[in-house]
């Protein structure tokens, strides 16, 4: 069993709907990360957070430390957040060490 | 500009062929990652190096071999390559082992 799990594997959405992405991990963490790879191969880091909640324009990213669970939050959805939406941990005993569970396809139509 | 940057960027070869890949960050980084993406596009950490010191050494066949020759080049060498090692490869850096992770564009690696 992987130490991270995402939900749901696929998301389709209208465009201009609110997306959900979950994930939870079964380890201690000292870091969550969202990453976010494009269709054309290229990954980009959203959010790295510890606790709490960051957002950054249409993207929010919750953490809940003691269920070990995250969300990942899109408003107003829209085509070019067509991508795979994968969450990442550190669990702080090895440096640098990310743990990633298998990803989120969404995909937003017009 | 590029940040990471990674070379090439598609590799075909033959069975049995050694081949490098080579990665560059100019960030100014202390810390450099490969990263391996299998046909299901699941990631995981094949190496770590910090200040050119090897720190992450997965699990990983001995016929991979990773060089830091400089805090800023992480390069990959993989000998007598196999068909299960076509997949993509990543490079990554981060400021240290606890910040955001910049990733290069891939490698994308077909064994023949």
């Amino acid at each position: 069993k992987n130490e991270v799990e995402q939900s749901p594997q696929n998301l389709t959405a209208q465009e201009g709907e609110f997306i959900t992405i979950n994930c939870s991990y079964s380890v201690g963490i000292s870091a969550l990360h969202w990453l976010q790879q494009h269709p054309g191969g290229g990954i980009v880091s959203l959010f790295m957070l510890s606790s709490g909640k960051k957002k950054h324009g249409r993207l929010i990213a919750t953490i809940n430390i003691q269920e070990k669970h995250s969300s990942l939050h899109i408003t107003a959805s829209h085509p070019r957040d067509s991508a795979v939406y994968i969450c990442a941990v550190n669990r702080g005993s090895t440096l640098g060490r990310l743990y990633f569970g298998r990803g989120t396809q969404l995909t937003v139509w017009p | 500009d590029t940040a990471v940057s990674q070379t090439p960027k598609y590799l075909v070869t033959q069975m049995g062929n050694d081949k490098s890949i080579k990665c560059e960050q100019n960030l100014g980084h202390d810390t450099m990652y490969w990263y391996k993406q299998d046909s299901k596009k699941f990631l995981k950490i094949m190496f770590s190096y910090n200040n050119k010191e090897l720190i992450i050494n997965e699990t990983v066949p001995n016929r991979f071999s990773p060089k830091s020759p400089d805090k800023a080049h992480l390069n990959l060498h993989i000998n007598s390559l196999e068909l299960g090692d076509s997949a993509v490869y990543f490079c990554a850096s981060s400021a240290t082992g606890r910040e955001t992770q910049y990733f290069g564009p891939g490698t994308r690696l077909l064994v023949l």
